[in-house]
């Protein structure tokens, strides 16, 4: 049973690009949640989808959107990336009725902007 | 707004010792949740504890317990017999009412062979 997977592992990016990160949650997971992880700090809440919506969202701009797809899988979009979007970009999974007991994490994506 | 407080930057320990890494959080739930999570140099957040805050025993893990005290809202993580498999970053964590995980700062771990 795969865990959560997210690609790519690793990108470098320059200012005012574009970026998309890509998140296949655990099997049977149906919820899917972004946080991004700034050197040597926790994580903080980017959003979180469920049933292809965006249910809940953290205090991050409009650059930052996001997507999930049918099978659950889930994308992560920046737009006009800034040099301070450099992070580590976790995704976790969970199902929707025991998201408050636990959330699978992904390896995570470095994003580099320069 | 609820926050979560891990006062210890760094901290080190001899291999086979024990060390206590602490935790503190502000909630005005009554029913909820508690997590210690770990990150090692590969990155991959992975669970090591979680606590129901309506339980009152401690929950344990092989090596890995907590000590939960609901009222002082403190959640410390034991380590017994260090190994140097457990260095690595550790996070204190809790779901917010709309089960978004608010996370300490971190608690950077050494073991020292």
């Amino acid at each position: 049973d795969a865990g959560v997977t997210q690609s790519p592992t690793h990108l470098i990016k320059t200012r005012g690009q574009q970026v998309t990160l890509r998140c296949s949650p655990k099997s049977g997971h149906d919820t899917v949640s972004w946080y991004q992880q700034a050197l040597g700090q926790g994580p903080q809440f980017i959003f979180q989808y469920y049933e292809e919506e965006e249910r809940q969202r953290g205090n991050f701009p409009d650059r930052f959107s996001g997507h999930q797809f049918p099978n659950y899988s889930s994308e992560l979009n920046v737009n006009a990336l800034l040099l301070g979007d450099s992070a580590l970009y976790l995704c976790a999974s969970s199902e929707e009725r025991e998201i408050r007991e636990t959330q699978y994490f992904g390896p995570g994506t470095r994003l580099l902007v320069l | 707004a609820q926050t979560v407080t891990q006062s210890q930057p760094e901290m080190s320990v001899q291999e086979a010792e024990t060390v206590t890494l602490s935790c503190t959080y502000d909630t005005s739930e009554s029913d909820y949740y508690l997590f210690w999570y770990k990150q090692p140099p590969s990155r991959q957040m992975i669970l090591v504890i979680r606590q129901e805050a309506y339980k009152q025993q401690n929950a344990t893990e092989n090596r890995f317990s907590v000590n939960f005290q609901k009222a002082a809202k403190s959640f410390s993580l034991k380590i017994s017999d260090s190994q140097l498999g457990d260095a690595a970053m550790y996070f204190c964590a809790h779901p917010d009412s709309n089960y978004q995980l608010i996370w300490g700062a971190g608690t950077k771990l050494i073991i020292k062979p």
